[in-house]
């Protein structure tokens, strides 16, 4: 069983830029979740996608957006890169969009995309 | 009034000591509660779910009480390798799971 990968580990980019970060779900796992991670902070949902579709979103402007494929890989895009978006950005898949409960159907992340913003 | 509040710490700890964490939470419809941990530049980890009669998984004791809205964890025996962030998590309905800031934990020889 293959667990969740995440490409690239490390980026830099500057202000203005567009990035574009991939994740490959765990095997029979159908929901990607992605968080980005601040230097000293928790980790902030940013949306998820279930078999294709956006099924949920947090607090992220428009310049956020994502993409899940039918092998339920999926894509974070970032458009127009600010200073504040450097951070650890992290995927998690998870089987279902069924809320993890008492450890059941636990969130697996992969290891993270560290981006930084010059 | 954060959602999830923890003591960011650090804990400096010698080997071998009790440490506790707590965290508090702000919407009492919550129903899930975990403990993550995350080692430095590592991605998060499950390390235990909190079940509300309270459970223990070897060293680590994990505790919940709704009336004050908080959860802790409790390690005994510490280990150099329990150095890591604990992220203390909570989930209400169907919303994606909430994480705290964390609280740092280092284990001293």
């Amino acid at each position: 069983e293959t667990g969740v990968t995440q490409s690239p580990t490390h980026l830099i980019k500057t202000r203005g830029q567009q990035v574009t970060l991939r994740c490959s779900s765990q095997s029979g796992h159908n929901t990607v979740s992605w968080y980005q991670q601040a230097l000293g902070q928790g980790p902030q949902f940013i949306f998820q996608y279930y078999r294709e579709e956006e099924n949920g979103r947090g607090n992220f402007p428009p310049r956020f957006s994502g993409l899940q494929f039918p092998n339920y890989s999926s894509e974070l895009n970032v458009n127009a890169l600010e200073l504040d978006d450097s951070a650890l950005y992290l995927c998690a898949s998870s089987f279902d969009r069924a809320p993890p409960s008492s450890g059941a159907n636990v969130l697996t992340f992969g290891a993270g995309s560290r981006l930084t913003v010059l | 009034r954060k959602e999830v509040e923890q003591d960011p710490g650090p804990f400096n700890v010698p080997e071998g000591a009790t440490v506790a964490f707590n965290c508090t939470y702000s919407n009492s419809a919550s129903q899930s509660f975990f403990w993550y941990r995350q080692d430095c530049r590592k991605e998060p980890k499950l390390l235990m779910s909190v079940y509300s009669s309270g459970n223990e998984d070897g060293r680590f004791t994990a505790q919940l009480n709704r009336a004050s809205q908080y959860i802790s964890l409790l390690i005994r025996d510490s280990k150099l390798s329990d150095s890591a962030t604990y992220l203390c998590v909570v989930l209400w309905g169907n919303t994606p799971l909430v994480f705290g800031k964390g609280t740092r934990l280092s284990v001293i020889a």
